[in-house]
This record gives structure tokens, C-alpha cells and sequence, in this order.
């Protein structure tokens, strides 16, 4: 079974505290990208990789960091400098044609 | 840098009628432009895509055409189904950048029954 995975699907964050998305794939792509999307707008870059041990910032890095210790995997981590974290968020791998998990939808208790 | 944008924000048309959604991009030296639909709640999925060498492609119902002079390009979708209804988005993309797509803002289309 190919494709992208992306868990949890809903998640739910506390003042302060740091949470970590996952995006997983087996379509044996090096490329991989996190996207953040607000509700009625478009796709903004957070993070891309291209490579395994090397990731580069996107347009709105700040209050997220990422790691990419193996080929399948590109955690995203948001912080608590990130103020505002409520958004729905897109992984997605390739590379001049990209194709999306499902996302994860993340809230503010 | 490039920017691309997208016209109309919101497009609501009979269904069975046709709808298109124009996109502008600003860097001559684009060279790919994909078009994806994203249902709610979902992940955006690619639905057609062309390059600067082609000026127009077609899969079934759904064509882009590409105006390189102009730096348009454009989403034609015909006999519009309920199904069709979701949010479009364009893209563009530069050739040497690492493959990092500019997206349009998008195009939320209904098909009114």
C-alpha cells in the first residue's frame, strides 16, 4: 500500500506546550514539505528537505522546527514561540509534481 | 520573486455549464504549472499540469491552456458535475528552484444543482 500518512489527524494543543506531527511515505521520494493552511487561504512553506540530514526554512519557519534522520519520515514540530498554531497542515513529497497527505488539523485548548 | 495570482476567488455556475479559472504568474523563466483540487477537509490532489513547451492539455472534461507571452495560464472545466465541486488551486514553479511551487490564493467553485 503506497502513499503519504500523516497522523493524528486532529490535535490538540496547550498553552506552551511543544507537539509533533507526523508525515510518513513510501513512495521513495527525497523531497519532502510541510505546508500550513488557514481557513479559506492558500498553501504557505514552513519546511522543505530535499535530501535526508539537510532541510531548509520556508516562508513562515519561525516557532517550528523539523528533522529528517530517515528517507520516509519529516516530523514537524510546533513550538510554543508559535503563537498562533491553529491551522490545518499539509505534508507533502515529490518534486516539481508534489502530492499532499491528508493532513492534520491542529487546535488550541 | 514569482508571484502568481488567481481569479476569480469564488466561481458559481449551473451545473453542466462550463467554468474556468484564470491564474498570472510574474517570472518569465517559470517553466511547470500544475493545478490541484482539494475537497474539504482534504489533501490537495494534482488534476492536470502542463509545461512552458506545450500550450494546451487535455484530460477528459478538464483542460489548461498556457499563454506564455501573456503569463496566464488557465483551468477549463466543461459539463460541470456536482462532484466538481471543491477548491482549486494553480501553481507555478521555477526552473532551478528546487522545485519550490508558488500557489495561487484559490478558487472555491460551486456547482449550483
Amino acid at each position: 500500500d503506497g502513499g503519504i500518512t500523516q497522523s493524528p489527524k486532529y490535535l490538540f494543543r496547550k498553552e506552551g506546550q511543544n507537539v509533533t506531527l507526523s508525515c510518513e511515505q513510501n513512495l521513495n521520494h527525497d523531497a519532502m514539505y510541510w505546508y500550513r493552511q488557514d481557513p479559506g487561504q492558500g498553501l504557505r512553506l514552513i519546511y522543505y528537505s530535499q535530501i535526508v540530514n539537510d532541510f531548509q526554512k520556508g516562508d513562515i519557519a519561525e516557532g517550528y522546527s523539523v528533522s529528517r534522520e530517515k528517507k520516509e519520515s519529516f516530523p514537524l514540530t510546533v513550538t510554543s514561540a508559535q503563537k498562533n498554531p491553529t491551522a490545518f497542515y499539509l505534508c507533502a513529497v515529490g518534486g516539481e509534481t508534489q502530492y499532499f497527505g491528508p493532513g492534520t488539523r491542529l487546535l488550541v485548548l | 520573486g514569482e508571484n502568481v495570482e488567481q481569479h476569480p476567488s469564488t466561481l458559481s455556475v449551473q451545473e453542466g455549464d462550463s467554468a474556468v479559472i484564470k491564474c498570472t504568474y510574474s517570472d518569465s523563466a517559470s517553466n511547470y504549472f500544475p493545478w490541484y483540487k482539494q475537497e474539504l477537509g482534504k489533501g490537495p490532489q494534482l488534476i492536470i499540469d502542463i509545461r512552458s513547451n506545450v500550450g494546451e492539455k487535455k484530460d477528459q472534461r478538464i483542460a489548461v491552456t498556457l499563454n506564455k507571452t501573456a503569463k496566464h495560464f488557465s483551468l477549463h472545466i466543461t459539463e460541470t458535475q456536482p462532484e466538481d465541486s471543491a477548491v482549486y488551486f494553480c501553481a507555478a514553479t521555477l526552473r532551478d528552484s528546487n522545485y519550490q511551487l508558488i500557489w495561487g490564493a484559490g478558487t472555491k467553485l460551486i456547482i449550483k444543482p
